[in-house]
């Protein structure tokens, strides 16, 4: 049991739009930052958020974050079929005084 | 290049020991915390904890400690990770990754992984 939740899977047609949520409590996203990361199968893991909403160099602007209380949302605009991979939320969690991630959720492209 | 290049595949016996290693260039490693994160099959990413080699100043999950132990030797760049009893659920593929500690903290470079299998 993961300390942030997430959905197992969400899908969309190619160009739609998808969201991804992350539940989390005041131990964590309530108070500290939110990061996203997105996973190919068989490949290392890939910094797309941080600090809720910024994207790191080369990241492009499809891909946002925003957080509300004790919630965060990855958004996917115009979805492509590269975009298919499991995404993963993470923050610190004050209580455990170390890092925590979500489930992870796959993202298929329809 | 700034990256992170693990070490290879490794294959165990249980209740063997076990030190895996991250080498850090083209960034200042010391200057950095570095983490370790487990994915066993098929499951998904398990923060594991995380060292300042500058100091060695180390933090665990509290699933995991005293269960491995996070090491760095900063004057070849390199992080480990290492086990002293081995078990067949340590089965996983194990990534290494440059931290940023802050509010939050993240993840923003990332070893290709280091597949563990112990196994009988």
């Amino acid at each position: 049991q993961s300390v942030l939740t997430q959905p197992p899977s969400v899908s969309a047609a190619p160009g739609q739009k998808v969201t991804i949520s992350c539940s989390g409590s005041s131990s964590n996203i309530g108070n500290n930052f939110v990061s996203w990361y997105h996973q190919v199968p068989g490949t290392a893991p890939k910094l797309l958020i941080y600090e809720d909403n910024k994207r790191p160099s080369g990241i492009p602007d499809r891909f946002s974050g925003s957080k509300s209380g004790t919630s965060a949302t990855l958004g996917i605009t115009g979805l492509q079929t590269g975009d298919e991979a499991d995404y993963y939320c993470g923050a610190w969690d004050n209580s455990l005084s170390a890092g925590v991630f979500g489930g992870g959720t796959k993202v298929s492209v329809l | 290049e700034v990256q992170l290049v693990q070490s290879g595949a490794e294959v165990k016996k249980p209740g063997e020991s076990l030190k895996i290693s991250c080498k850090g260039s083209g960034y200042s490693f010391s200057t950095y915390w570095i983490g370790w994160v487990r994915q066993m099959p098929g499951k998904g990413l398990e923060w594991m904890g995380i060292i300042y080699p500058g100091d060695s100043d180390t933090r665990y999950s509290p699933s995991f400690q005293g269960q491995v132990t996070i090491s760095a030797d900063k004057s070849i760049t390199t992080a480990y990770l290492q086990w002293s009893g081995l078990q067949a659920s340590d089965t996983a593929m194990y990534y290494c990754a440059r931290h940023r500690l802050g509010r939050g903290g993240y993840f923003d470079l990332w070893g290709q992984g280091t597949l563990v299998t112990v196994s009988s």
